[in-house]
């Protein structure tokens, strides 16, 4: 059964502290998705990643970093949370267009993240 | 820019059918997909359309029309379970890559 796992369904921090959001999927995927799902606004991509150590800002990369040291993990870093950034975060997967289909995406459970 | 515009909420009664509209605006355009997420649940994929006509998937079905660049998922006797969001997402010019709407909220009546 393919997964893409996050490392907490929920997540509480302070204003000015800084967030680790980890998420590792089992497919051998080349693509990876950070992504902020808000009530209204549907799902926000934030950082992508065709490959380790490479990385794409996407639609709202301010105030987030990403790493992507092997192929199977993908780091979503908030360099000095905000309230403005509690949300849901959403990590997907799918292959890159050269290893097969990648119209569908795989999500993982996400990450409830809120900060005080 | 993109643009991905469906209705916010939907709703239905049991054993009917609904069909969730999905109109977009988008630099490059290579198909469209449909997701499905429970509440409190990850989005998981329904349907894929990279060309115009009719995907059928049991009581699912997604239609595709791309010189109106306009697409719907079709959801015939409906179940409670189908209580859900629905997302359409296109796949754009960066071919990896795919946009989503803000989704519509089915609620199921008995």
């Amino acid at each position: 059964d393919v997964k893409v796992t996050q490392s907490s369904r929920y997540l509480v921090k302070r204003t000015g502290e800084k967030v680790f959001l980890e998420c590792v999927q089992d497919m051998d995927h080349e693509n990876m998705f950070w992504y902020r799902q808000d009530p209204g606004l549907g799902l926000r991509l934030i950082y992508f990643s065709y490959d380790v150590k490479m990385k794409e800002k996407g639609d709202i990369p301010e105030g987030y970093s990403v790493s992507r040291e092997k192929k199977e993990r993908f780091s979503l870093i908030l360099e000095s949370a905000s309230t403005n950034q509690t949300s849901m975060y959403l990590c997907a997967s799918s292959p890159n267009s050269g290893q097969g289909n990648n119209n569908e995406q795989f999500f993982g459970p996400g990450t409830r993240l809120t900060v005080l | 820019g993109q643009s991905l515009e469906q209705p916010s909420e939907v709703t239905a009664v049991e054993g009917a059918i609904v069909q969730i509209n999905c109109t977009y605006q988008t630099s490059g355009f290579y198909g469209l997909s449909w997701y499905q997420q429970h509440d409190g649940g990850a989005p998981t994929f329904l349907s894929y359309n990279g060309l115009d006509g009719l995907e059928e998937t049991g009581r699912f079905s997604s239609f595709l029309s791309r010189s109106d660049s306009y697409g719907y998922l079709l959801l015939q006797e409906l179940q409670m379970k189908d209580s859900a969001s629905y997302f359409c997402a296109v796949k754009g010019e960066d071919f990896n890559k795919f946009y989503f709407g803000s989704g519509t909220k089915l609620n199921v009546k008995p």
